[in-house]
């Protein structure tokens, strides 16, 4: 079972540097997101999909653009990298928007520092 | 804004002892629920409890809500080395499709 892959697992980039991190799920599920995580921050909710061709902002979406043209998958596109968007990026995904089952499952992360 | 709080932001105790972490939030929620983050891992869930539901038990986890004080705590018990990790709070507050809020997480270490 892959469950959420996330590549590339580490990047450095230059400032205004463009680059797309991918996120891919093989368990059917409608949801997926993207959080980042800086130190004392916890995580914040970048971008959510409720299902393909459906996407929407969460906490902190300036700077990041996303689509979601199948169920599988949910990239998430820096446009212009800032230093600011140095952080750790998650993507998870969970089966759907049922409440009683909202478990969301995680890749294990993506590395990012921009210079 | 972050919707969870979480107390203390660091914990250290010896192996065998009982670790408890707590967290406050400030909207109602539908459900809350506790994940584990190992040092350079995504998260990993670990017990949620539905807003109807005052404590809920999984192997030695346990986990208590009160809802009028917008508040839940996770006790670790007979803790072991290998439950070092941080853990997280988050809260699903029944809107937008169900998405979660996280709190910024208690570090828990655990010495041999």
């Amino acid at each position: 079972n892959a469950g959420v892959t996330q590549t590339p697992k580490f990047q450095v980039l230059k400032t205004g540097q463009s680059m797309t991190l991918q996120c891919a799920q093989d368990m059917n599920h409608e949801y997926m997101s993207w959080y980042r995580q800086d130190p004392g921050m916890g995580l914040r909710l970048i971008h959510y999909s409720v299902g393909a061709g459906i996407t929407d902002q969460g906490e902190v979406p300036n700077g990041y653009n996303v689509s979601r043209s199948t169920t599988e998958d949910f990239p998430l596109r820096l446009l212009s990298a800032a230093p600011s968007q140095t952080s750790v990026y998650f993507c998870a995904s969970k089966a759907g928007t049922l409440r009683a089952k909202n478990i969301q499952y995680f890749g294990a992360g993506t590395r990012l520092s921009v210079l | 804004s972050q919707q969870g709080e979480e107390d203390p932001q660091a914990l250290s105790i010896q192996e065998g002892e009982n670790a408890t972490m707590n967290c406050s939030y400030k909207t109602s929620i539908n459900n809350l629920q506790w994940y584990r983050q190992n040092s350079g891992r995504g998260l990993v869930h670990l017990i949620l409890i539905r807003s109807n539901e005052r404590e809920k038990h999984s192997g030695r986890l346990r986990v208590t809500l009160d809802t009028s004080k917008k508040s839940s705590s996770l006790l670790i018990t007979a803790s072991r080395a290998a439950d070092t990790a941080s853990y997280f709070c988050a809260t699903d507050a029944g809107n937008q499709g169900g998405k979660l809020i996280f709190g910024q997480g208690t570090e828990l270490s655990v010495k041999p």
